[in-house]
Order: structure tokens, then C-alpha cells, then sequence
């Protein structure tokens, strides 16, 4: 059963305008979460992250928020640019096991 | 190395051969873990090595896979007698520590099997 969910396959955002990914997860044992970014033929690098004893880590233009009561996660870029195009995952770690957990992904397109 | 490393690229096989893929991960990681992602999925988890410990293969889906890390460094990910659901990348990531923080991922073997 996927855990963590990403419910919008897909993204469209102009270029300077906000773009919000979200994510959901299912498991109230998660207690870390990360953000990836995906490009075609490369490997999903480390974007952002997030404990589960708060509830916003901004680091540049990438802002992560958590809502442990809704057991919800959203990625915010702002400003967005062409080059922010890509697909982003969704992770969490549990306290518990030994694999992080990954959603199915957004692809974000940023246009000019 | 500077990052984690994986070879193939690209890999094409016929149904029912074996295929092997490999990973070195980065230098100082104890930690290494193969996932995979098919066609308009996730990342799914495979297997986990932490150090010299028994690894956890709990996300395995079939006894046609197998892997190995020798001497806490350089993984091999097998699939015996492989079938075209496996067609898929492969992706080897590692860790400083078990869990808790962020993987390094390679760029992955795409499988593709006939």
C-alpha cells in the first residue's frame, strides 16, 4: 500500500509565479520527510527537508511546510524557473524500518 | 568516488536471461539500499545494507532477485530468468548512516528486457 501520496501527477506553473506541490502520507510513524528533485536520466537528488518537530524549513526559493494533524506536507517554489522543471518525490522516513518511503512523483513544468 | 556509481546505464536483455547490475557507492557510507522505478511509478524499495549486518530484503518481489555487497562497499543487484515486468530503472543509493537523513543516488541502470 503506498504510504506517501502524491495525488497530482502533474504541474504547470509560469515562470516567477509560486508553485505548490503537495503530499500526503498515511503512516503516523513517519517523523522525517524529504523532498527530491528528478531529472530525466539522472539519478533523484536531496532538496529539502523536514522533522516532524516542525512545521516549516525555507532554504532559499524551496520552502517545506508539515501539518502533522492533516498528516500533510507541501513543497513551495517560489520564484519558479524553467530550470525548476523536473519531477519531485515526496519521502518519509518512519522511526521505525530501514527504507525511505517515496510517493509517486509530480512533474512540475515551469514555462517562460 | 565523488558520487555513487552504477553500470550499466543501459542494459537490454532477453526474457529469461540473467542480468547483473552494479553499485559503488560513496566512499564512507555503511549505508546502501537498491530501489527500483517502473513506467509512471514510484520508487520502490528493494533491499538494504547497513555495514556487515544481514541485509533487510524485505522489498524483494520475487526469489528471481538477489543482492550482494561485498566487503561493506561495491553492491551487485541479480535477476535470474528475467521476465518484461522487470523492465525498469534500477537505482542504488547510499548513506552515511542507516536512516534518518538524505540518500546520494546514482543515475540508475535502465532495464529493459525483450
Amino acid at each position: 500500500d503506498q504510504q506517501v501520496k502524491q495525488n497530482s501527477p502533474s504541474l504547470s506553473v509560469q515562470e516567477g509565479r509560486i508553485s505548490i506541490l503537495n503530499c500526503d502520507y498515511t503512516n503516523s510513524m513517519f517523523d522525517y520527510f524529504l523532498w527530491y528533485k528528478k531529472y530525466p536520466a539522472e539519478g533523484p537528488t536531496f532538496l529539502i527537508s523536514i522533522s516532524s518537530i516542525k512545521d516549516k524549513n525555507e532554504d532559499g526559493r524551496f520552502t517545506v511546510f508539515l501539518n502533522k494533524s492533516a498528516k500533510h506536507l507541501s513543497l513551495h517554489i517560489v520564484p519558479s524557473q524553467p530550470g525548476d522543471s523536473a519531477v519531485y518525490f515526496c519521502a518519509a522516513w518512519s522511526n521505525s524500518g530501514y527504507a525511505l518511503n517515496f510517493g509517486k512523483g509530480t512533474s512540475l513544468l515551469v514555462t517562460p | 568516488g565523488a558520487g555513487v556509481s552504477q553500470s550499466p546505464s543501459n542494459k537490454v536483455t532477453e526474457k529469461g536471461k540473467d542480468v547483473e547490475l552494479r553499485c559503488d557507492p560513496i566512499s564512507g557510507h555503511t549505508a546502501l539500499y537498491w530501489y527500483r522505478q517502473s513506467l509512471g511509478q514510484g520508487l520502490e524499495f528493494l533491499i538494504y545494507f547497513q555495514g556487515n549486518s544481514a541485509p533487510d530484503k524485505s522489498g524483494l518481489p520475487s526469489d528471481r532477485f538477489s543482492a550482494e555487497r561485498t566487503g561493506g562497499s561495491v553492491s551487485t543487484l541479480t535477476i535470474q530468468r528475467t521476465q518484461q515486468e522487470d523492465s525498469a530503472v534500477y537505482l542504488c543509493a547510499s548513506s552515511f548512516r542507516a536512516r534518518g537523513e538524505k540518500l546520494f543516488f546514482g543515475s540508475g541502470t535502465q532495464l529493459s528486457v525483450l
